[in-house]
């Protein structure tokens, strides 16, 4: 069983449009992440939610709303697709949200914007 | 503002070379460090973490860091690389009251 599992993997789509990816986690973790990598690989966090609230949430367009419905899941739902939005997003969770948790990460999502 | 670099940004080494990246931080007091590596096409997982005690963490793989304190540093290091270390190996520190910050990342390219 992958434990922090989310889809789309790969997701090509047209600017203007609105896309939203999904992630769960089955580790009973309190805490979950999105994280943005570009084409430089460099790795920044986008919004953390512990236990369905926002914590964390990092200069990010307001097009992009992540929405908790319950703790194990975190979706990411992009409004207005742009060029510069084409990068992997990878969902996370940890344990709770003490800072010497190990973060474990999703297989990602590939999103490219044309 | 706190910060995570990594200043090898491409390393290749032939196999069962030896292997060190560098990684410094910033932060004042308490830190927990993380070395993660990320194989091609698939996620980020943990190798070795710090929080305190033996200040030479030992991780999976046959890696290893060093946390020395003075130097702000949290260097990884293999004695003998393999092809499939081939990835790319991403430092990160957190912090009390802090989100993790990632490094840059270092891509190892290791030669059969």
């Amino acid at each position: 069983d992958t434990a922090v599992s989310q889809t789309p993997k790969y997701l090509v789509t047209q600017m203007g449009n609105d896309k939203s990816i999904k992630c769960e986690q089955n580790l009973g973790h309190d805490t979950m992440y999105w994280y943005k990598q570009d084409s430089k690989k460099f790795l920044k966090i986008m919004f953390s939610y512990n236990n369905k609230e926002l914590i964390i949430n990092e200069t990010v367009p307001n097009r992009f709303s992540p929405k908790s419905p319950d703790k194990a899941h975190l979706n990411l739902h992009i409004n207005s697709l742009e060029l510069g939005d084409s990068a992997v997003y990878f969902c996370a969770s940890s344990q709770d949200q003490r800072p010497g948790n190990t973060i474990y990460f999703g297989e990602g999502s590939w999103l490219t914007v044309v | 503002a706190q910060s995570v670099s990594q200043h090898n940004h491409h390393v290749i080494l032939s196999e069962a070379a030896s292997l060190e990246l560098g990684c410094n931080y910033s932060y004042g007091g308490t830190v927990n460090l993380f070395w993660y590596v990320q194989y091609p096409g698939q996620h980020l997982q943990l190798l070795l973490k710090y929080f305190s005690g033996d200040p030479l963490v030992k991780g999976i793989k046959g890696f290893e860091a060093e946390f020395i304190k003075s130097k702000f540093s949290f260097n990884l290091r293999k004695p003998s690389v393999q092809w499939s270390d081939t990835a790319e190996y991403f430092c990160a520190v957190s912090q009390e009251g802090y989100k993790y910050i990632f490094g840059t990342g270092t891509r190892l390219k290791v030669l059969a």
